[in-house]
């Protein structure tokens, strides 16, 4: 069974550019959630798609936006990027359903904002 | 709210020693609580999970973590360290039937295994 797969693996993008990234959960998944990774401030959840609608959502500002298809892939997108916005963004994917589901994670899109 | 503390920074130990990682939640619901490891330029991987069936819990690699309710503490352990067991540790907590899916992670602690 395949993981989850995150494209790219690394990005460089300069201040004021907008970002894509792209995540492919693992089949049969329909939860996907989104996180940033920052050496200051750790493992901060961004947001959570189940079944094509955003779940929860973290304290990011409105810059950082998803979504999730139907086939459970999920896009998250950085409009106006800032210095600030450098970071391992990882990718979760889990069942969604009733019960604890496990999380299972890729291995993140390195962004570099110059 | 939920919150979780790692009580430390930063581990050495020496390979062949024993482990001690130690973590301490907060939470309003019955909580679940995770441990994760991430090595260097790697995503994260799912060591054990608590989800109230046992307080003691087993993981993959030799680890694992006992849950005690009334010391809110959810420490991770391994009787022997190996060299591989280098890289940074997560204690996780959620309570996924009240918060969608969201995972509320701890600061992190860098364990380092010296031969």
């Amino acid at each position: 069974k395949a993981g989850v797969t995150q494209t790219p693996r690394y990005l460089i993008k300069t201040r004021g550019q907008q970002v894509t990234l792209s995540c492919s959960p693992i089949s049969g998944h329909r939860s996907v959630s989104w996180y940033q990774q920052t050496p200051g401030q750790g493992l901060q959840f961004l947001f959570e798609y189940f079944s094509e609608t955003q779940r929860n959502k973290g304290n990011f500002p409105g810059r950082f936006s998803g979504r999730q298809f139907s086939n459970s892939r999920s896009e998250m997108n950085v409009s106006t990027l800032e210095l600030g916005d450098s970071a391992l963004y990882l990718c979760a994917s889990s069942l969604g359903g009733q019960g604890i589901p496990e999380a299972f994670f890729g291995q993140g899109t390195r962004l570099t904002v110059v | 709210a939920q919150s979780v503390t790692q009580l430390d920074s930063h581990v050495s130990v020496s390979e062949g020693t024993p482990v001690l990682l130690r973590c301490n939640y907060s939470s309003s619901y019955s909580p679940s609580l995770f441990w994760y490891v991430q090595h260097p330029n790697k995503g994260l991987q799912l060591l054990l999970k608590y989800t109230s069936a046992a307080t003691l819990v087993k993981g993959i690699n030799g680890f694992e973590a006992e849950f005690k309710k009334s010391e809110t503490s959810f420490h991770l352990t391994k009787p022997s360290a190996h060299m591989s067991d280098a890289a940074e540790y997560f204690c996780v907590v959620s309570d996924l039937y009240n918060q969608g899916g969201k995972l509320i992670f701890g600061q992190g602690t860098e364990l380092s295994v010296k031969p």
